[in-house]
């Protein structure tokens, strides 16, 4: 069952624009909201995570806009750089007593930023 | 440095046969991950394991199997069972079981020639 929804597949983005990627999620028992960031050939690695009771969280120019109401949340790259040229994924978390600490996964965003 | 090491980076298999992937940590997280990432299809849980000489299913079992007879070694065992098992494969750890950041490998490309 598809839990978690990410749109748009790709995003082709002007150097200095914004960058937003979407997703929404289905069930309301998750904890924890993070967005990994994978390159070519590499794993994904963190890039800012969030907990359920804020509804914002910034760290430069990554921005993570939570709606616990809507189930969704949002990332925003802001003055993009060919260097964030790669595939983003949000996910979430389980929680309860039977958290295991693994994630499910959306299905990825490939954002490009042009020159 | 502390980090999760996975091999081979490429890996290729001849149909029928077993093949198994690599992956060891030193950074003394207890849990350990097996995701398997299609195009489009974002990463999917193969198998995780709490502690030593304990593992569960994830969502995509069918086709392989692993241990944990160490705490800083996961393999993950593809067997000929997994009928289409051409992905990139990515293992993963954490501190705990309910700790946030998961740190991942660099990941094995499996390829069925």
């Amino acid at each position: 069952q598809q839990q978690v929804k990410q749109s748009p597949q790709s995003l082709i983005v002007q150097k200095g624009g914004i960058s937003i990627i979407n997703c929404a999620y289905e069930n309301t028992a998750f904890d924890y909201f993070p967005w990994y960031q994978q390159f070519p050939g590499k794993g994904p690695a963190l890039l800012i995570a969030i907990r359920p009771d804020v509804s914002e969280k910034k760290e430069g120019r990554f921005t993570i806009s939570f709606n616990k109401s809507a189930k969704q949340f949002s990332l925003h790259i802001m003055d993009s750089q060919p260097g964030d040229s790669a595939t983003y994924f949000c996910a979430v978390r389980p929680s309860g007593s039977g958290n295991t600490g693994k994630l499910i996964f959306g299905q990825g965003t490939t954002l490009q930023v042009k020159p | 440095d502390g980090g999760i090491t996975q091999s081979p980076k490429y890996l290729f298999r001849k149909e029928g046969q077993n093949v198994t992937l690599s992956c060891e940590q030193n950074l003394n997280h207890d849990a350990m991950y097996w995701y398997r990432q299609d195009p489009g299809q974002g990463l999917r849980l193969i198998y995780y394991s709490q502690i030593v000489n304990d593992f569960q299913k994830g969502d995509i079992a069918e086709g392989y199997s692993v241990s944990r007879e160490k705490k800083e070694s996961f393999p993950l065992t593809v067997t000929s069972a997994q009928k289409n098992p051409t992905a990139f494969y990515l293992c993963a750890s954490t501190l705990g079981a309910v700790n946030t950041e998961a740190f991942f490998g660099q990941g094995t490309r499996l390829t069925v020639v």
